[in-house]
């Protein structure tokens, strides 16, 4: 089946330093979407890309579409302590939210 | 505006035990989900309601059941627990299937003995 390749698992960074996340996958996805999951709660949406090449900026964070449509990538610039969480990719295939395949996450910590 | 609220947020189950987790949202979503998450495994979905009166299996249904009960909620059941199933479950809902992102409750941590 498909499926996501999310790295770096987990990430110890500095407050104040930029940090960069990646999805690939051997499949082809029409949407990638870039969550945070916050302890005790949800995954929260930070940003969606529905057109390959698209660069879509959230205030820090910028994520961007692969022309391959096979990969995606979210970068926090300027990290500060409440960027903590983990961030989940995910990537849907033919437009239906039913076919959402989610990376393995990215743990990250913010040393202040 | 509670958007997707998920009862109980904890529940111990003995092995063979049931249990309906239920979820609501107030957004007027048509399509509503049921993940479970487990370490190191990301989300994975176990049934999923394109819309009202209609319900699919996900990625992991075995062990489970649904019941979309009206617009606003779905309810996922579980009729004789396994350890296996120990887990957090999410529920989540979107405008319809095609490009709207989902919301997400804010889960239930489950454990089967």
């Amino acid at each position: 089946g498909q499926q996501l390749n999310q790295s770096p698992q987990s990430m110890f960074i500095q407050e104040g330093e930029d940090v960069s996340m990646n999805c690939t996958s051997s499949s082809i996805f029409n949407t990638w979407l870039w969550y945070k999951q916050e302890p005790g709660e949800g995954p929260v949406l930070l940003i969606a890309l529905y057109k390959a090449g698209e660069l879509t900026s959230n205030g820090r964070l910028t994520a961007q579409f692969g022309i391959t449509r096979k990969d995606s990538f979210l970068n926090i610039s300027a990290s500060i302590p409440s960027d903590v969480g983990i961030y989940f990719c995910a990537g849907q295939v033919g437009g239906s939210q039913g076919n959402l395949i989610f990376g393995k996450g990215t743990k990250l910590s913010v040393k202040p | 505006n509670a958007g997707v609220t998920q009862t109980p947020k904890f529940q111990v189950l003995k092995t063979g035990q049931s249990m309906t987790l239920q979820c609501a949202q107030d957004m007027n979503h048509n399509s509503m989900y049921w993940y479970r998450q487990d370490p190191g495994m990301g989300l994975r979905l176990i049934y999923y309601s394109a819309s009202e009166g209609t319900t699919d299996k996900g990625e992991v249904p075995n062990g489970y059941n649904v019941s979309r009960l009206n617009k606003r909620e779905f309810s996922l059941r579980l009729e004789s627990a396994a350890p296996s199933q120990t887990s957090v479950y999410f529920c989540a809902s979107s405008r319809d299937r095609q490009n709207s992102p989902l919301h997400f409750g804010n889960g239930t941590r489950l454990t089967v003995t």
